[in-house]
This record gives structure tokens, C-alpha cells and sequence, in this order.
């Protein structure tokens, strides 16, 4: 069973650039068909897709972040990564990382992470 | 983008009904679209895929059907563990969309 579980600070301040990892256990981020997924929890809000890597490496972004988000994989690590810079309040959330495991259906999530951009 | 509308936005339910909740997509979807519970101090944990494809060691009591553009999700026989926001999410079409929720309480 794929788990999953993010790691990066609590804490970021504005302007800087926020990154976050995803450890991924019980499988590999090389996997066929796998989408290795980023999502986001305003306070209070719902769910937002920031973007995923797909097995192979090729990525894909939700427009409303596109110039300040990538998302990456460390296959050595067994992690895939995300970034996002220039970040202000408003960058503020829950992150999760999620995985489609064999299609993009999220199979698997991580716990998620609370991630504070003081204004 | 396609955006996704829940209806009801919330529903305050007593034990052992039955719960319906609405996804319309703004165009249609085919079948691609997939429901999550969404517990507090927990992550979201996907209950039906592909509109009404069951998922392992999710209850019998979650159904999902529908196609093109309205989906339903269905809960038969609510149980107190049920009390969660379930959300739709749409993977035809970049950028992946989700609906914005719908807030199911326990009376």
C-alpha cells in the first residue's frame, strides 16, 4: 500500500520561495501510469489542485500558479517536490500531496501540512 | 476551465437516511469525475472513481452515478462517522477542478 507523507517548514515568509516534499513508502515515484499530485486547503476553503509530475516526468500546472510553481521528482529519494516562490499571505494552507496511482483518481494522500506565510 | 457545482452546499441529516449529493460540470466530463470524503484533522480519502466505480474498503452504502455533465453521489443509510464535506473532482480537463464542497451534519 502506497503512503505518502510531506515534510518542509511550518512557516515561510513572504516574498520567499515555500517547498515542500513528499515521501512516498510502499512504492516507487517511477511507477507506470502514477500522477504524483500537489493539493491545497485554504482556511476554511476547499480543495485547489496546484499541479502534478506524472511517472514519467512531465508536468502539468493549475494556471492560477503557473509562473511561480513546479513540481519535481527525486527518484534516488523516492520523493517528488514542490515549489512555489514569491509567496504571500494568500499562499497560506493545508498542502497535501496525493497520488493517482493508476489513473488520476487519488488513491493515496498524505496527512497534510499546514504551511503560515505571515502578512 | 470546468468548473463544478455541489449542491446542496450543506445538509443536516439524521441517522440511517438517505443522503444525495449533486455534481453538475459547467461541460461535459464523460464519466471522469471522482468523490472524496473530507474528515476534519484528516485527509480526503476517495470514495467512488469514474463516477460510480467502488473502491475497496469503502462501505456499500456510497454509490455514485450519473454522466456528461450530473453526477450523484449517493449515501444509503447514513451512519454518524459520515458527518464529513464531500467533494467532486474532474480529471478530463486541465486544470483539474474540484466542486466546492458539500458539508453533510448529523442531526
Amino acid at each position: 500500500q502506497v503512503q505518502l507523507q510531506e515534510s518542509g517548514p511550518g512557516l515561510v515568509k513572504a516574498s520567499q520561495t515555500l517547498s515542500l516534499t513528499c515521501t512516498v513508502s510502499g512504492g516507487s515515484v517511477r511507477s507506470d501510469g502514477y500522477y504524483w499530485t500537489w493539493i491545497r486547503q485554504h482556511p476554511g476553503k476547499g480543495l485547489e489542485w496546484i499541479g502534478y509530475i506524472y511517472y514519467s516526468g512531465s508536468t502539468s500546472y493549475n494556471p492560477s500558479l503557473k509562473s511561480r510553481v513546479s513540481i519535481s521528482i527525486d527518484t534516488s529519494k523516492n520523493q517528488f517536490s514542490l515549489n512555489l516562490t514569491s509567496v504571500t499571505a494568500a499562499d497560506s494552507g493545508v498542502f497535501y500531496c496525493a497520488g493517482g496511482l493508476v489513473d488520476p483518481s487519488l488513491e493515496a494522500w498524505g496527512q497534510g501540512t499546514l504551511v503560515t506565510v505571515p502578512s | 476551465e470546468i468548473v463544478l457545482t455541489q449542491s446542496p452546499d450543506s445538509h443536516s441529516v439524521t441517522p440511517k437516511e438517505k443522503v444525495t449529493i449533486t455534481c453538475r460540470a459547467s461541460q461535459t466530463i464523460g464519466r471522469n469525475l471522482h468523490w472524496y470524503q473530507h474528515k476534519p484533522h484528516q485527509s480526503p480519502k476517495l470514495l467512488i472513481k469514474y463516477a460510480s466505480r467502488s473502491i475497496s474498503g469503502v462501505p456499500s452504502r456510497f454509490s455514485g452515478s450519473g454522466s456528461g455533465t450530473e453526477f450523484t453521489l449517493t449515501i444509503n443509510g447514513l451512519e454518524v462517522e459520515d458527518a464529513a464535506v464531500y467533494y467532486c473532482h474532474q480529471t478530463i480537463s486541465l486544470p483539474w477542478t474540484f466542486g466546492q464542497g458539500t458539508k453533510v451534519e448529523i442531526q
